[in-house]
């Protein structure tokens, strides 16, 4: 069954430092996604994506966070300089645009921790 | 401002019993409301979804029951089993914002083998 994927699973980084989270989303999917979760708490919204262009985005999605969709299969997440508040798990999700449409699929995240 | 979230933290129900998972949501504007599940290690499992002008939605072993009147969301997982242990969360989608789900703040539902 096709799933979505991402990598690395857990990234360790400096503050200041940039960091990409990369997704591959499943395959004819169309709609892209991206959440983070600090731990123990909800599931934030950050940013949709469609068609080579952010659809929507929260107020967590300033201006130290990039989307971009690199080629044919991946979806990268930056934050260009990580502060102590970025740790989080970060989510990739992914829904095609047929069927329900509220029916996302969720990668199994990558932990971020940040020093 | 829009809000959505749980009544109960930790839900504990015996193998064979069904389960009621509870939430509030503050925004009327809502267009979907969406239970999620998500395992130990994992990214969020979409379960269900019903739309605002609906009062009840069944699917496999679930059922989702949405009162508009109180503004309560439910949802009933029949015959319990030890793979529905996991956290739930409700989620919703306001008319509008047809990207953007908001996450409540999850159960956790313990099952008792």
């Amino acid at each position: 069954e096709p799933e979505v994927t991402q990598t690395p699973s857990h990234q360790v980084t400096q503050m200041g430092q940039e960091v990409i989270l990369r997704c591959v989303p499943i395959s004819n999917h169309l709609y892209f996604y991206w959440y983070r979760q600090i731990l123990g708490q909800k599931v934030e919204f950050l940013v949709s994506f469609y068609n080579n262009e952010i659809s929507e985005k929260s107020e967590i999605f300033d201006d130290q966070f990039s989307v971009e969709r690199p080629d044919g299969s991946n979806f990268t997440l930056k934050i260009r300089s990580t502060k102590l508040e970025d740790s989080a798990m970060y989510f990739c999700a992914s829904r095609t645009n047929r069927g329900s449409l509220n029916e996302q699929f969720f990668g199994p995240g990558t932990r971020l921790t940040v020093l | 401002g829009e809000s959505v979230g749980l009544h109960l933290p930790t839900l504990s129900v015996q193998e064979g019993d069904n389960s009621i998972i509870n939430c509030a949501y503050s925004n009327s504007a809502s267009d979907y409301f969406i239970w999620y599940k998500q395992e130990s290690g994992k990214g969020p499992q979409f379960i269900i979804d019903i739309r605002s002008n609906m009062d009840k939605r069944q699917g496999q072993r679930v059922t989702v029951l949405l009162n508009k009147t109180v503004k309560h969301l439910s949802l009933q997982i029949a015959a319990t089993q030890p793979g529905d242990s996991a956290v739930y969360f409700c989620a919703e989608k306001a008319r509008g914002g047809y990207q953007k789900v908001t996450f409540g703040t999850g159960t956790k539902l313990q099952v008792i083998p």
